[in-house]
């Protein structure tokens, strides 16, 4: 079965410091993957999306990236982080058999104080 | 431009009510549609999906929606709900073809009276 694992669950940064935040995933192989992003008491705000290894879609411009280095891992970073980054972030796996549903990851609450 | 409105911000119904929300989508395929719902501080639980066939889709926790291509919209129905049921709904469109994206509503959340 296909599993997402997305850590760490919650995570308290400083304003300037890096981030990164990972997610793998289990059961499949060669899936679309996303970051999205839900600030509070709004939507969901797509991030970035990948449909292969080193391949990424920017959604919106901002001091965040994303990476693609192993078929099933999706990396979600900065160099810098700002007050505004802070929310709760979803990382997202659909794999290639369409039909099929979008898994979520359990989130990670990000605070940048 | 592919987008997804979910007109009602919030919602309040009574515990036993039925209950429909509302989902319009702009999306230039036929798109792949789907309900989710979020529980506070939890990740998301899909309710549904519709990929094609018969356009009354029945989901879990009693819910169900129907497609209806000629309004673009996909709304969420159930006869009875319980206090359980208050959280966020969201509704998603996509992707047609592999590399397109999904897109989400803004959500509505639900307030059950009991």
């Amino acid at each position: 079965s296909q599993t997402i694992h997305q850590w760490p669950a919650t995570l308290v940064q400083p304003v300037g410091s890096p981030l990164s935040l990972e997610c793998t995933v289990e059961g499949t192989s060669n899936p679309n993957l996303y970051w999205y992003r839900q600030a509070a008491g709004r939507g969901l705000q797509l991030l970035f999306y990948s449909v292969g290894i080193g391949q990424i879609s920017s959604e919106v411009p901002q001091n965040l990236s994303a990476s693609r280095p192993q078929d099933r891992q999706f990396i979600l970073s900065s160099k810098k982080l700002l007050l505004s980054d802070s929310g709760f972030y979803l990382c997202a796996c659909l794999f290639t058999g369409f039909g099929s549903k979008l898994f979520f990851g359990s989130g990670t609450q990000l605070s940048v104080l | 431009a592919q987008s997804v409105t979910q007109p009602d911000i919030h919602i309040t119904v009574s515990e036993g009510a039925s209950l429909e929300l509302r989902c319009n989508y702009s999306y230039g395929a036929t798109p792949y549609l789907f309900w989710y719902v979020q529980s506070p501080g939890q990740g998301l639980q899909l309710l549904l999906k519709y990929f094609s066939g018969d356009t009354l889709v029945q989901g879990i926790k009693g819910f169900e929606a129907e497609f209806k291509r000629s309004q673009s919209s996909f709304n969420l129905r159930k006869p009875s709900v319980h206090w359980s049921d208050a959280a966020e709904y969201f509704c998603a469109v996509g992707p047609a073809n592999r590399d397109d994206k999904i897109i989400f509503g803004k959500g509505t959340r639900l307030h059950i009276l009991p």
